[in-house]
């Protein structure tokens, strides 16, 4: 597509659940980022890939998260026995270059996750 | 670490008024400096961006020098429009701490007919 792509728009989940969220970037951009960006904050780093390696996880708040990039495409955002802390919206943003790269950042609409 | 601080908000003006938001930043290498926009129900877009120290970025009637000596880059506006409402968020790139955007906490940003 033109632009980076977030699915779902939005989810629900109860306490204890996993959810996954995916991502797909622009065609052919070799470097992929996940942010979290709680209510009325601005969006904190949880990990970075460059094609399918991940380069970069210092981010993850806990090892109840977990990221994949497995064909240097689209990319699944994992959270296991979610908490109501993870509450937030999920942001995927892609670009052109890999590492040191001084491209524009574009960044998709996001994924809300509530969760109860 | 490195980190982005901007003046809090949120920001209500009039039509065609002076903006000024301010950001500051501490970073130990050399980075680049970005202000990005979050329309409402809209994704994060690049407003602007400056590369090395004197630089001034600007895109549409938004202007911000990258000030090396105050470690600075405020965004202006010399006439601001109720199109403008939005959230501001200051950011930094520090390409020898792995490249990652940096943000500062946002300044959410209401014009007012």
């Amino acid at each position: 597509g033109a632009g980076v792509s977030q699915s779902p728009r939005y989810k629900v989940a109860k306490r204890g659940q996993d959810v996954a969220l995916r991502c797909d970037p622009i065609s052919g951009h070799v470097s992929l980022f996940w942010y979290q960006q709680a209510l009325g904050q601005g969006p904190e780093f949880l990990t970075y890939f460059q094609n399918e390696a991940q380069l970069d996880k210092s981010g993850l708040p806990s090892d109840r998260f977990f990221a994949e990039r497995p064909e240097g495409s689209v990319s699944t955002l994992k959270i296991q026995r979610t908490q109501q802390e993870d509450s937030a919206v999920y942001l995927c943003a892609s670009s052109l270059g890999g590492l040191g790269n001084t491209g524009e950042l574009f960044f998709g609409e996001g994924s809300r996750l509530t969760v109860l | 670490g490195d980190s982005v601080t901007q003046m809090e908000g949120p920001v209500t003006l009039s039509e065609e008024a002076f903006l000024t938001i301010n950001c500051t930043y501490t970073a130990t290498g050399y980075p680049s400096l970005f202000w990005y926009v979050q329309y409402p129900g809209e994704g994060l877009q690049l407003l602007l961006k400056a590369t090395k120290a004197d630089d001034k970025g600007s895109n549409k009637g938004f202007e911000a020098t990258y000030r090396k000596e105050t470690t600075s880059f405020h965004l202006e506006k010399g006439s601001v429009q109720v199109s403008d409402s939005a959230v501001y968020f200051c950011a930094l790139r520090d390409y020898n701490q792995g490249g990652k955007l940096i943000f500062g906490q946002g300044t959410e940003l209401s014009v007012k007919p």
